[in-house]
């Protein structure tokens, strides 16, 4: 079965840059969830969007903007890149409020 | 504040035992729980999941309990296997609306000796 896809699944940065993270959620999924996991720290949620609009907001710095588009995929951008936002990135999705599915993560190195 | 807690930070168990993984919750709109197995490197991957209108789920050798008046649930696996070990995130989200967020506990790792 299809699961929910994410790339790059690694990707190495400098301080200030911008990176983008892409996640294509399961066919027919209607929510998409986005997760930070920093070293030895449980998944912290960023934000979320269900039918294309933003649902929910979590502990997502002004720096990090992210949007679904019309075939469902959503992208993470992230600005002004610190040491500090290096982590694992976790995207999920969900149908209909039933459990949510992860992708693989992309672990974004910030130096 | 942590809404959701796993004050268990690893849990030794031998092959063939039972594994106990507690997580207790403060926010009483939650009335949806998950757990996750996560392996290094990779996205968490759902277990079990429970409503808050029942007390008990299984699925083959996982139980999830539920003590709604004791904002508590546990993770029973029985019996265990060493590719059980992993980290075990217990999860809550208010359903109330479509797209609510999971809130995650701390994790537990969980390593079974054969």
């Amino acid at each position: 079965a299809a699961g929910v896809i994410q790339s790059p699944r690694h990707l190495i940065k400098e301080k200030r840059e911008t990176a983008t993270l892409k996640c294509y959620p399961i066919p027919r999924h209607d929510t998409v969830y986005w997760y930070q996991q920093g070293p030895g720290q449980d998944p912290q949620f960023l934000i979320s969007f269900y039918e294309k609009m933003q649902s929910d907001k979590g502990s997502i710095p002004d720096r990090f903007s992210a949007q679904q588009f019309s075939d469902y995929h959503s992208e993470l951008n992230m600005s002004s890149l610190e040491l500090g936002d290096s982590a694992l990135y976790f995207c999920a999705s969900s149908w209909l409020n039933t459990e949510a599915f992860f992708g693989q993560g992309t672990r974004l190195t910030v130096v | 504040d942590q809404q959701v807690k796993q004050n268990s930070p690893s849990l030794s168990v031998q092959e063939g035992r039972i594994s106990i993984l507690n997580c207790d919750y403060t926010n009483s709109m939650f009335d949806y729980f998950l757990w996750y197995k996560k392996y290094p490197a990779e996205g968490p991957t759902f277990l079990i999941s429970i409503s808050s209108i029942k007390d008990k789920n299984e699925d083959g050798r996982f139980t999830v309990f539920l003590n709604k008046s004791a904002k508590h649930l546990s993770l029973h696996i029985v019996p265990s296997q060493p590719g059980d070990s992993a980290v075990y995130f217990c999860a809550a989200s208010a359903r109330g609306n479509a797209g609510n967020m999971l809130t995650f506990g701390g994790g537990t790792r969980l390593m079974v000796k054969p």
